[in-house]
């Protein structure tokens, strides 16, 4: 069974560019989840989509945006790109988290440079 | 929300020690889970244990749910298991996970 895929693996961008970062969650999950890393710093929680659905949104601010399609994969789009948004961007996935409790599952990450 | 710590922040070990890793947790959970990130970055799953004790070769960890901290022990560590370990915790729905901070573990041939 295939685990959770991310595109691209590397994305660099100038300040002020768009990026568009893609998540395909394991078959069979329904939420997906997507985290930020910077450098050295641990995972903060930046959206989590479920059966198409926004559910929860991190302390961010509105230029970070996603959605998810029918089939479950995620695009997270980062407008007005700073210099500070560069970072490893995780995407996992998980059965359902309406309920709680549920086991998630994580893709390699994405990497962003901003320059 | 839910917070999470962990402890020690940095651990340095021979090859072939013993070590614990411990989570501690501020409200009830639903969801406990420790996770290995590897210098790629790729974050590994370890055990999903919201309670109970759990086993995985060298690895094992224990979740004492009513006193609110789970452990993680390695033993008879090898280079191969440097990186950072993560706990992260979760209880309830329409709330993501949590993470802790991590433990940078570093073993040493």
């Amino acid at each position: 069974e295939a685990g959770v895929t991310q595109s691209p693996t590397h994305l660099i961008k100038t300040r002020g560019q768009q990026a568009t970062l893609r998540c395909s969650p394991i078959s069979g999950h329904t939420s997906v989840y997507w985290y930020q890393q910077a450098l050295g710093l641990g995972l903060q929680f930046l959206l989590w989509y479920d059966e198409g659905e926004e559910r929860n949104r991190g302390n961010f601010p509105p230029r970070f945006s996603g959605r998810q399609f029918p089939n479950y994969s995620s695009e997270l789009n980062v407008n007005a790109l700073e210099l500070e948004d560069s970072a490893l961007y995780l995407c996992a996935s998980s059965r359902t988290g309406l309920v709680g409790g549920d086991e998630q599952f994580f893709g390699p990450g994405t990497r962003l440079t901003v320059l | 929300g839910i917070q999470v710590e962990q402890s020690p922040p940095d651990l340095i070990l021979q090859e072939g020690a013993n070590s614990t890793l411990r989570c501690n947790f501020s409200d009830s959970v639903n969801n406990l889970q420790w996770f290995h990130q590897n210098p790629w970055g790729q974050l590994i799953n370890l055990f999903y244990i919201p309670s109970g004790t759990k086993q995985n070769g060298r690895l094992s960890a224990t979740t004492v749910a009513t006193e609110r901290y789970s452990l993680l022990y390695i033993s008879s560590s090898q280079t191969t298991d440097s990186g950072v370990y993560f706990c992260a915790a979760g209880n309830s729905g329409n709330t993501p996970l949590v993470f802790g901070k991590g433990t940078r573990l570093s073993v040493i041939a």
